[in-house]
């Protein structure tokens, strides 16, 4: 399973553009890249998943480059409601037997007014 | 989209005692559940693959005479704490899989 590496905290303020990037050097062929935020005391929740080059949906943006060793979280104009913990994790989705997900540290996002 | 539900929300228990907790998941059915403990502050540590019919698959380190883990159906595994004790106290996640995992809202145990 490819081990994940993030920056153990970030600082923003509202309304500004927040981007959390992950390592993953050791991605294999057939991982996703998947992101998933946790709130104290609540179950992650999945925010924006992908494969390749560029992912978008209502809430984020994931930008992967060719090599696919990264990948890029992109949260636009972010709210107070944001500061959470930002998990990146790689796995293979498609089958259960190799798809159990290793959580790496996280990043811990803290919005400032 | 798919719902992921545990019971209890919390539980407070004695110490020796033992603790079900439910995952269940609600509008689909899940061959594979996965099992995560979490201590404060700190990330989520998967303690078992949980197959539907078959023996659970447990990571290293984590006791299987302890941690009792059935999944009988395609909707439901539950994860027993037996006798339990204060450093059991954690916050316990399941996910059910079904071509990405779906997080449940944990549960909350303390031994007292």
């Amino acid at each position: 399973l490819a081990k994940t590496t993030q920056p153990i905290s970030m600082d923003s303020y509202e309304g500004q553009e927040v981007n959390i990037t992950c390592s993953h050097n050791n991605i294999a062929t057939n991982d996703y890249i998947t992101w998933y935020q946790q709130f104290p005391s609540q179950g992650p929740r999945f925010i924006i998943q992908g494969y390749k080059t560029k992912v978008t949906n209502e809430v984020a943006s994931l930008f992967i480059p060719a090599d696919r060793k990264s990948s890029t979280l992109s949260l636009p104009r972010v709210s107070l409601s944001d500061t959470a913990v930002y998990y990146c994790l790689v796995g293979d989705m498609r089958s259960s037997n190799t798809g159990k997900l290793i959580f790496g540290q996280g990043t811990t996002l803290q919005v400032k007014p | 989209g798919a719902v992921v539900s545990q019971h209890p929300s919390w539980v407070i228990c004695k110490s020796g005692t033992s603790v079900k907790i439910e995952c269940r998941s609600l509008d689909f059915q899940a061959t594979t559940m996965f099992w995560y403990r979490q201590f404060p502050k700190q990330s989520l540590m998967l303690m078992a693959t949980s197959n539907e019919g078959s023996k659970a698959t447990y990571e290293q380190g984590v006791e299987k005479d302890k941690f009792l883990i059935n999944h009988a159906s395609l909707t439901l595994s539950t994860l027993t704490v037996t006798s339990a004790h204060p450093e059991d106290s954690s916050f316990y996640i399941c996910s059910a899989f079904s071509y990405e995992q779906f997080f449940g809202p944990g549960t909350r145990l303390t031994v007292l």
